[in-house]
């Protein structure tokens, strides 16, 4: 079965300060990585996906992940964050089929003036 | 499109009441999921069916029953709520061919 494991609960950062937020993984397989967003009493919406190809996957609101299969990882980052982007961001994984997504506990991203 | 809507937005119940949580998409997508959502755990997978007659237990499916009453509708069920069942409660929606996932607003159950 597989695993997610996002390492950071909190993680503060100053405004237009650059940002990472770490998540490794774990499966006996082919696995497909999601980012998502949820903001303050909202649901869930999506940031971006590795299916395959480029390791390196551009999502929304300026957020890319690099996916990193020899160290189980796929870590996101941004270069230059904002208030807007506080929030609690989880990191998921699917090994394909209709059996849902494993998620992680989420890491709160928290901007600082 | 609406996407993926959910009934009620909140909800308080006593313990050992029932209530049903409405899930409802018009994305056309076969498969529907109900995930709970507590504080530091993450999302975790009550229910899912992966089509319309069918259904399968997740990671806490315990004290849940569910129905997938048609393509666009999946009901989850407490039949005695317990105070453990606080949570928000997410309902969403596969995309087959690129096995992302919608999500619905989410019901905040709290059980007294």
């Amino acid at each position: 079965a597989q695993s997610v494991t996002q390492l950071d609960s909190q993680v503060p950062v100053f405004e237009e300060a650059p940002v990472e937020l770490r998540c490794n993984y774990s499966s006996s397989v082919s696995v497909y990585l999601f980012w998502y967003v949820q903001y303050p009493n909202q649901g869930l919406q999506l940031l971006l996906k590795y299916l395959s190809g480029s390791t390196l996957v551009k999502g929304i609101n300026g957020f890319e992940a690099e996916f990193n299969k020899s160290q189980t990882s796929f870590h996101l980052r941004k270069p230059s964050v904002h208030i807007s982007d506080t929030a609690e961001y989880f990191c998921a994984v699917s090994e394909g089929g209709a059996d849902g997504l494993t998620f992680g506990k989420g890491t709160h991203l928290i901007i600082q003036p | 499109n609406a996407g993926v809507t959910q009934t009620p937005k909140f909800q308080v119940l006593k313990t050992g009441q029932s209530m049903t949580l409405q899930c409802a998409q018009d994305m056309n997508h076969n498969s529907m999921y109900w995930y709970r959502q507590d504080p530091g755990m993450g999302l975790r997978l009550i229910y899912y069916s992966a089509s319309e007659g069918t259904t399968d237990k997740g990671e806490v499916p315990n004290g849940y029953n569910v129905s997938r009453l048609n393509k666009r509708e999946f009901s989850l069920r407490l039949e005695s709520a317990a105070p453990s069942q606080t949570s928000v409660y997410f309902c969403a929606t596969h995309r087959g061919s690129s096995y992302e996932q919608y999500f619905g607003p989410g019901t905040r159950l709290t059980v007294t």
